[in-house]
């Protein structure tokens, strides 16, 4: 099946420094990949949608500027937490769409990647 | 706008028998895909199985099956036979405004398989 990688699983950070997420397709095109944040024991909410070569889709109430989302290619896409906060804390987790295929509107999924701010 | 409820926080079941969690969801629009996720707790997302709405057979993934009622907008998972591995967070997921839309999660059925 399509593998969606994200990178990395977890990391820590001191407040006020940025850190980035990684989510790549390996052996698919992504058209479009998807950001959620989930908080513990909770289900996933929608941050943003983006697609390659175009800018983020946010969903209400998602800070664009806090919440940095690039689409560079068809195989990667990266979430920018920028000023990171304790609040930030959560489990980000990717997914993708695959160019075309048979599995019409299934969405493939990253590992995940924990996130602590001191 | 579409909504996805799960009204079961928690449920436990015994190895080898049957538990079936239930799902509804509300929305104006008439073809749409409807999929159960698989949450361990490693959190890896797993799609366990998915319907057509324009699909009346019910779906079924060996020991995984799908009770699909459209018209009362229920969309309940089956689980025969479970075992320890079935042990995860569920959700219920519905993918609004075509194959290219987005998904939205119902808040997830906790399922603990008890030897």
């Amino acid at each position: 099946g399509a593998v969606v990688s994200q990178h990395p699983s977890r990391v820590i950070c001191k407040s006020g420094t940025s850190v980035k997420i990684e989510c790549r397709s390996l052996d698919f095109q992504a058209t479009t990949m998807f950001w959620y944040r989930q908080f513990p024991k909770q289900s996933l909410m929608l941050m943003a949608t983006s697609n390659e070569g175009s800018k983020a889709t946010y969903e209400q109430g998602v800070e664009k500027d806090k919440f940095l989302i690039n689409h560079a290619s068809l195989t990667l896409s990266t979430l920018t937490v920028t000023s990171a906060h304790p609040e930030d804390s959560s489990f980000y987790i990717c997914s993708a769409r695959a160019r075309g295929g048979a599995m019409t509107g299934e969405l493939f999924f990253g590992e995940g990647s924990r996130l602590t701010v001191l | 706008a579409q909504t996805v409820t799960q009204s079961q926080p928690e449920m436990s079941v015994q190895e080898a028998e049957t538990v079936t969690l239930s799902c509804t969801y509300d929305t104006s629009e008439s073809n749409y895909y409807l999929f159960w996720y698989k949450q361990p707790p490693s959190r890896q997302m797993i799609l366990v199985i998915r319907q057509e709405a324009y699909k009346q057979q019910n779906a079924t993934e060996n020991r995984f099956s799908v009770n699909f009622q459209k018209a009362a907008k229920s969309f309940s998972l089956k689980i025969s036979d479970s075992q320890l591995g079935d042990t995860a967070m569920y959700f219920c997921a519905f993918l609004y405004g075509g194959s290219q839309g987005n998904l939205i999660f119902g808040k997830g059925t906790k399922l603990s398989v008890k030897p």
